[in-house]
């Protein structure tokens, strides 16, 4: 079946950039998803990319897709402290679900 | 970003009752909603897939005489989790499909005591 991966923490200081990678299995793919989980909340979407780009950029959000590979990145320029939370990725194939990967936590130290 | 809300945001209840979760679209009409189950430090885990006017689809394991969904308008659905055991304790999270995107409420945490 399809998985999609995640490495588990990153820790950053506060004004880098961070970079979440994420791979997936699911050649199929159309959408690929960012979502932000804050300590007992929901999930909060972030940014999408269709499967046919290479890049999005919304604001302080990039998303770099190589489809090739099957990887897809989110990178935060000026990593504040409120960035700090869970960023799962997301994979949509041809059904209406969404797969999740595991989850990155990213701690931001002043 | 669309407005999802949950009700109730947490609840507590006694081993064998019923428990009805409610999953609203505020600010646009969605024919397709979902359930999902999280467990602490881990990933979400669909349990199924809710349609409006029909019968929700169930992923494989997950029990739907336990887990009953019903999508009666555009805007709601609900999951009523039955006799409910204390290993159905869980954060509970819908989403409802807008186009491409889906936007999530803000959970419901079960505790079964």
């Amino acid at each position: 079946g399809e998985d999609v991966e995640q490495s588990l923490f990153l820790s950053v200081r506060e004004g880098d950039s961070s970079v979440i990678n994420c791979t997936y299995t699911d050649s199929s793919s159309t959408y690929l998803y960012w979502y932000k989980q804050e300590p007992g909340a929901g999930l909060q979407l972030l940014t999408y990319i269709f499967s046919n780009m290479d890049m999005k950029q919304d604001q302080r959000l990039t998303v770099l897709l190589n489809k090739k590979d099957k990887h897809l990145s989110l990178r935060i320029a000026d990593t504040q402290t409120g960035d700090s939370a869970i960023y799962f990725c997301a994979e949509r194939g041809n059904t209406d679900k969404l797969i999740f990967g595991t989850g990155t936590r990213l701690q931001v130290f002043p | 970003g669309a407005v999802v809300s949950q009700h109730p945001s947490w609840v507590i209840c006694k081993s064998g009752t019923s428990v009805k979760i409610e999953c609203r679209s505020l600010d646009f009409q969605a024919t397709t909603m979902f359930w999902y189950r999280q467990f602490p430090k881990q990933s979400l885990m669909l349990m199924a897939t809710s349609n409006e006017g029909s019968k929700a689809t169930y992923e494989q394991g997950v029990e739907k005489d336990k887990f009953l969904i019903n999508h009666a308008s555009l805007t709601l659905s609900t999951l009523t989790v039955t006799s409910a055991h204390p290993e159905d304790s869980s954060f509970y999270i819908c989403s409802a499909r807008r186009g491409h995107e889906q936007f999530f409420g803000p959970g419901t945490r079960l505790t079964v005591l």
